[in-house]
């Protein structure tokens, strides 16, 4: 059975460091890798999404990685601000059989 | 365009009571999913739809029935509620991609605002 972790479950840095967030799963036979985030007592809001052929996705200050050999992907973002404060979590597919990791709660200090 | 919305955003059931959660997505995805979010657990996918009238069943679906009556409605239903279901429900709608491999291709996700249920 596919298990998605996220480590750490929480995370506390400065304002204006770059910072990696890390998603590992045991079945590298995924469609795809989602990046979602969280804010508290909101929905989820979609941030990247890697189809399974590639390796990485990117967004503004957001670069997702794919490593689906190892099992890992990784969520970077670059120059940390305040409003970055939320939970991310990411979700390995296909559609029917999504798993979501529990996610890391992300805090930047002002 | 409002998304995909929930309704209702609160409810306070007792044990055995039945009610239905009601999603509306307005962006003609085919596909809608509920799901559930439990501390400690994480989001777990309850029941999907891959479009009009057709439903399946998900992780976690006993104790839940669904609808998809019309394209952009989804219907979550608990016939007799129990402590256990106690939860925050996600609605989420994502377009229709084919994955050519007779899997549902994993597509950008869209989700409500969430209803937070406590059963009594």
């Amino acid at each position: 059975k596919q298990e998605v972790t996220q480590i750490p479950a929480a995370l506390s840095v400065p304002e204006g460091e770059n910072l990696v967030l890390n998603c590992s799963f045991t079945d590298s036979a995924i469609y795809n890798l989602q990046w979602f985030r969280q804010d508290p007592g909101k929905g989820l809001t979609s941030l990247l999404l890697i189809q399974s052929s590639q390796r990485e996705q990117t967004s503004g200050r957001l670069n997702a990685s794919l490593d689906k050999s190892s099992g890992r992907s990784t969520l970077y973002i670059a120059a940390s601000q305040p409003g970055d404060s939320a939970t991310y979590l990411c979700a390995v597919g296909p559609d029917d059989k999504i798993i979501f990791g529990k996610g890391t709660r992300l805090h930047i200090l002002p | 365009n409002a998304g995909v919305t929930q309704t209702p955003k609160f409810r306070v059931l007792k044990t055995g009571q039945s009610m239905t959660l009601l999603c509306a997505q307005d962006m003609n995805h085919e596909y809608m999913y509920w799901y559930r979010q439990d501390p400690g657990m994480g989001l777990r996918l309850i029941h999907y739809s891959v479009g009009e009238g057709t439903t399946a069943k998900g992780e976690v679906p006993d104790g839940y029935n669904v609808s998809r009556l019309k394209k952009q409605n989804f219907l979550l239903g608990l016939e007799s509620a129990a402590p256990s279901q106690t939860s925050v429900y996600f609605c989420a709608s994502s377009y229709l991609v084919g994955s050519g491999l007779g899997r549902l291709s994993y597509n950008e996700q869209f989700f409500g605002p969430g209803t937070r249920l406590t059963v009594l």
